[in-house]
C-alpha cells in the first residue's frame, strides 16, 4: 500500500503563506491525492484532492509534482483557524478503493 | 444540513459491558467507515460500507462488530469492550466508493470519545 510521509510539526505567521509538503515516493499511476485537516476537537474535513494537475478551491491549492511522487498544500494566508493537523493521503482506486490510509499529519501552528 | 451524526460524543464504560456507538448520514451516502484515533497512530480504519448489507474489515477490526440494515445508518458495536479500546472515534460517510470514484471525499462526525475502565 502507498503510504505518505510529512513532517510532525510545523510554524507559520498569521497572513503568511504556507507550504506543507507530503512525500509519497511509491504512489500508483491510480492513487488520487486527498489533503483532510483537522481542527482541535472536531473530526476530519475535506481540504483538497487531485491526481496530475495543480488544484485550486477556495481553501487551498495543491501543488503536485510532475512523477507524483510529493505534493504540497498550499495555504495562500495562514489564519488562526488554519491552526488543524494537516494529513495527506492516497486514495488507491485500483486495489484498496474502500481504504483510506491516514498517517499522522502535520501540526500546523499559527503564530499572530 | 448536510452532516455525519454520531452519538454519544463521551461515554466512560466498565470492561465487558457492550455498548454501541451510532452513527446516521442524511446525505443519501452509499459508503460509511468507521476508524479510531490514538496519540501518535493516527487514525486507523475499523470497518467500511459500501451499501446496505455490504460490510468488511478494515485495519484494526478485532473487538468490534458492525452491521448496515439501514443506508443511512452506521452502528458500531462493542460486544465486550476492554480497556485497549479506550479511543476516540469518528464514522465517515461518502457518496460512493468503487474504482471509479477515487476523487469521493470523505464527511466525519464530530467524534465519539470512549473510555473503557
Amino acid at each position: 500500500d502507498a503510504k505518505t510521509t510529512q513532517p510532525n510539526s510545523m510554524e507559520s505567521n498569521e497572513e503568511e503563506p504556507v507550504h506543507l509538503p507530503c512525500n509519497h515516493s511509491t504512489i500508483s499511476g491510480t492513487d488520487y491525492i486527498h489533503w483532510y485537516r483537522q481542527l482541535p476537537s472536531q473530526g476530519p474535513e475535506y481540504v483538497i484532492h487531485g491526481l496530475t494537475s495543480n488544484v485550486n478551491n477556495r481553501m487551498a491549492s495543491l501543488a503536485i509534482a510532475e512523477d507524483r511522487k510529493s505534493s504540497t498544500l498550499i495555504l495562500h494566508r495562514a489564519t488562526l483557524r488554519d491552526a488543524a493537523v494537516y494529513y495527506c493521503i492516497l486514495r488507491d482506486v485500483q486495489y484498496n478503493f474502500n481504504k483510506f490510509y491516514f498517517g499522522s499529519g502535520t501540526k500546523l501552528n499559527v503564530k499572530p | 444540513e448536510a452532516q455525519v451524526t454520531q452519538n454519544p460524543r463521551y461515554l466512560i464504560t466498565v470492561t465487558g459491558k457492550k455498548l454501541t456507538v451510532t452513527c446516521s448520514q442524511n446525505m443519501n451516502h452509499e459508503y460509511m467507515s468507521w476508524y479510531r484515533q490514538d496519540p501518535g497512530l493516527g487514525l486507523r480504519q475499523i470497518y467500511y460500507s459500501m451499501n446496505v448489507e455490504v460490510t468488511d474489515k478494515g485495519d484494526v477490526p478485532e473487538g468490534y462488530k458492525v452491521s448496515r440494515k439501514e443506508k443511512r445508518n452506521f452502528p458500531l458495536i462493542l460486544e465486550s469492550p476492554s480497556p485497549n479500546q479506550t479511543s476516540l472515534y469518528f464514522c465517515a460517510s461518502s457518496l460512493f466508493s468503487s474504482p471509479s470514484s477515487g476523487a469521493n471525499v470523505l464527511t466525519f462526525g464530530a467524534g465519539s470519545r470512549l473510555t473503557v475502565l
